[in-house]
């Protein structure tokens, strides 16, 4: 089975500082990977994924995350973070073969001030 | 697009009552989960659903009961409520399905938020 663990529970960044997001994952078997984005009272929404080729993704909204096989990590980056940004960020993993469920870490919830 | 509809929005539920968690997506998607979010605990799978006809345990289904009544609709039943159970129930659905398209992400509802007294 495969295990997420999201190093940080908190993180409270100023307006327009860069914010990190730490996520390791855990699996015997190759996974694809996924970043979602809760906000305040809403459902979970994709912010990104990792399936094959380039190991950097990006988002329309400024995020990117670097894809590390070796590490087994798969961080949130944001250079410049904004008050809407505030939100709570999960990191999913699902096997590659034969597989349909996702496993998420605990999250991290991120808290932009002006 | 509704994309996934989940009824209701709220409930308060006192010790030992029973009731039903609706959930309807009109993505055409094959396969539907339910999720408990807890603090800290981030979301745990409770049951899921490949295809209509088929459900599956997840990692805390014990308390719980699910229906796939077709393949748009997947409710998740409490036949006896207990406060242990008090969290917010997100149902989710994706294209994926038993042994294809594992990379496609799933979609969420806006939860139930469910307190148990």
């Amino acid at each position: 089975a495969q295990s997420v663990t999201q190093l940080d529970s908190q993180v409270p960044v100023f307006e327009e500082a860069p914010v990190e997001l730490r996520c390791n994952y855990s699996s015997s078997v190759s996974v694809y990977l996924f970043w979602y984005v809760q906000y305040p009272n809403q459902g979970l929404q994709l912010l990104l994924k990792y399936l094959s080729g380039s190991t950097l993704v990006k988002s329309i909204n400024g995020f990117e995350a670097e894809f590390n096989k070796s590490q087994t990590s798969f961080h949130l980056r944001k250079p410049s973070v904004h008050i809407s940004d505030t939100a709570e960020y999960f990191c999913a993993v699902t096997r590659r073969s034969n597989d349909y469920k996702l496993s998420f870490g605990a999250g991290t919830t991120v808290t932009v001030r002006a | 697009n509704a994309g996934v509809t989940q009824t209701p929005k709220f409930q308060v539920l006192k010790t030992g009552q029973s009731m039903t968690l609706q959930c309807a997506q009109d993505m055409n998607h094959n396969s539907m989960y339910w999720y408990r979010q807890d603090p800290g605990m981030g979301l745990r799978l409770i049951y899921y659903s490949a295809s209509e006809g088929t459900t599956d345990k997840g990692e805390v289904p014990n308390g719980y009961n699910v229906s796939r009544l077709n393949k748009r609709e997947f409710s998740l039943r409490l036949e006896s409520a207990a406060p242990s159970q008090t969290s917010v129930y997100f149902c989710a659905s994706s294209e994926a399905s038993r042994g294809a398209r594992s990379n496609q992400p799933q979609h969420f509802g806006d939860g139930t938020r469910l307190s148990i007294l």
